[in-house]
């Protein structure tokens, strides 16, 4: 079965300091992935998409992630953190099966330490 | 503006009492389902329609029903609330055709006690 994990429930960075928040997926070929954001009490905002178009994706807010089928992996980064940052993200993938279901991973919540 | 809309965002309620949460889009999407989110579990779907009158259990359907009788309307019913759907709920919607990118709306957090 298709899954997406996220390594790390919990990351902690300095202001200022590179984000990475690591997510891997499981799928025979390759899929739609998305990285959404959730702010406290609030629905999920997409930050960025990868469709196959090119490898390195860029998203709002500074993100983006890069697209590595050798590895499956699907990591989001940011060159530097701010305070607004701090909030859950989450890694997903379309089912191949369903193409209208999103498979989500565990969530991972960055907090920024000034 | 192009949203989906769940209502109600707050619910308090009791074991064995019917309830209805509203979902509504404004984009005309095909595809509409809902989540439930639980900490340390991700977002994982509870049922899912692909067009009006088409729906289908997704990987959580126990306790839930949902219907879908107008393209924009996607309601999930919880017939007999147990303590366990105790959860934070979303609907989302997306088109068939692009990148399947999925719109969510604002969430509902349903406690049952």
């Amino acid at each position: 079965a298709q899954s997406v994990t996220q390594l790390g429930s919990h990351v902690s960075v300095s202001e200022g300091a590179l984000v990475l928040l690591r997510c891997n997926y499981s799928s025979s070929v390759p899929p739609y992935l998305f990285w959404y954001v959730q702010y406290p009490n609030q629905g999920l905002q997409l930050l960025l998409k990868y469709t196959s178009a090119a490898t390195l994706v860029k998203g709002i807010n500074g993100f983006e992630a890069e697209f590595k089928k050798s590895e499956t992996s699907f990591h989001l980064t940011k060159p530097s953190a701010h305070m607004s940052d701090a909030a859950e993200y989450f890694c997903a993938v379309t089912s191949l099966s369903n193409t209208g279901k999103l498979i989500f991973g565990q969530g991972t919540t960055l907090q920024v330490k000034p | 503006e192009a949203q989906v809309t769940q209502n109600p965002r707050y619910l308090i309620t009791v074991t064995g009492k019917k309830l209805t949460v509203t979902c509504s889009q404004n984009m005309n999407h095909e595809y509409m389902s809902w989540y439930r989110q639980d900490p340390g579990l991700g977002l994982r779907q509870i049922y899912y329609s692909m067009n009006v009158e088409v729906t289908d259990k997704g990987d959580v359907p126990e306790g839930y029903k949902v219907s879908r009788k107008e393209k924009r309307n996607f309601p999930l019913i919880l017939e007999s609330p147990s303590p366990n759907q105790t959860s934070l709920y979303f609907c989302a919607s997306s088109s068939w055709t692009g990148t399947y990118e999925q719109y969510f709306g604002p969430g509902t957090r349903l406690t049952v006690t």
